[in-house]
C-alpha cells in the first residue's frame, strides 16, 4: 500500500492567514492526488484533483501544487467558513489511500 | 446532478454479515470510465477506502479486508451493494460511497450522506 502522511495533525490560525498543508506519498504517485474537506457530521466534499485542478464551485482561495512524493495545500486569506479537516488521498494505485487528516482550527 | 445515498442496518452484531446499499442517479455505471466506491471513517477517526466497482466490472478492495468484502452493481437499479461479512466492533463507522470517475482523474467528486453503523451485542 501506499502510505499517505500528512503534516501538521493540526493547526490553529486566524482568519486571513495563509495556511499550509503538506502530503507526502510513500512512492510516486506522479500527479494523482486529491485534497477533500470534511466538516463536522458531514461527508467530505472534493476540493482539488489531480494535485492542481480546482473542483468547480471551491474557491479560488484554495490551490494545490506537487508532483512524485510531495504535495502541499494552500488556503489563501482564511475565511470562517474554512475551519475543518482536510484530507490527501491518492488515486494513483489501489488501495486508495488516505492521509490521517489535518484538523484547522480557531487560533 | 448526481447524487448518491447509502441505506443498510444502523446496529449489527458481532460476527453477523452487513450489507449496505448505495442508490445513485445522475450517471450510469455502464458509462466508460465511471466508477462508485466505499469509504469508511470510524468515529473521530481518518477516512478509509475499501472497495471499488468500475463501469466494466474491475473490483477492486482492501487487500488486508478483501476475504470479508464484496462489491457488486446492479446498473438496472443504479445500486452498488457492498457486503462486509464477520463484523467486528471495530468496525463500527459512518459508511460513505461515492462516484469517481476518468473525469476528475478517479478523485471521489460527489459523496453520499454516509450511514452510521455500530456493531454492538
Amino acid at each position: 500500500d501506499i502510505q499517505m502522511t500528512q503534516s501538521p495533525s493540526s493547526l490553529s490560525a486566524s482568519v486571513g492567514d495563509r495556511v499550509t498543508i503538506t502530503c507526502r506519498a510513500s512512492q510516486p504517485i506522479d500527479r494523482n492526488l486529491n485534497w477533500y474537506q470534511q466538516k463536522p457530521g458531514k461527508a467530505p466534499n472534493l476540493l482539488i484533483y489531480a494535485a492542481s485542478s480546482l473542483q468547480s464551485g471551491v474557491p479560488l482561495r484554495f490551490s494545490g501544487s506537487g508532483s512524485g512524493t510531495d504535495f502541499t495545500l494552500t488556503i489563501n486569506s482564511l475565511q470562517p467558513e474554512d475551519f475543518a479537516t482536510y484530507y490527501c488521498q491518492q488515486s494513483y494505485t489501489t488501495p486508495r489511500t488516505f492521509g490521517q487528516g489535518t484538523k484547522v482550527e480557531i487560533k | 446532478q448526481i447524487t448518491l445515498k447509502e441505506s443498510g442496518p444502523t446496529l449489527v452484531k458481532p460476527t453477523q454479515t452487513l450489507t449496505l446499499t448505495c442508490t445513485f442517479s445522475g450517471f450510469s455505471l455502464i458509462t466508460s470510465g465511471v466508477g462508485v466506491g466505499w469509504i469508511r471513517q470510524p468515529p473521530g477517526e481518518a477516512l478509509e477506502w475499501l472497495a471499488l466497482v468500475y463501469w466494466d466490472d474491475d473490483e477492486r478492495y482492501y487487500p488486508s479486508l478483501r476475504n470479508r468484502l464484496t462489491i457488486t452493481k446492479d446498473t438496472s437499479k443504479n445500486q452498488v451493494v457492498l457486503t462486509m461479512t464477520n463484523m467486528d466492533p471495530v468496525d463500527t463507522a459512518t459508511y460513505y460511497c461515492a462516484h469517481t470517475s476518468a473525469k476528475y482523474k478517479y478523485a471521489f467528486d460527489i459523496w453520499g450522506q454516509g450511514t452510521m453503523v455500530t456493531v454492538s451485542s
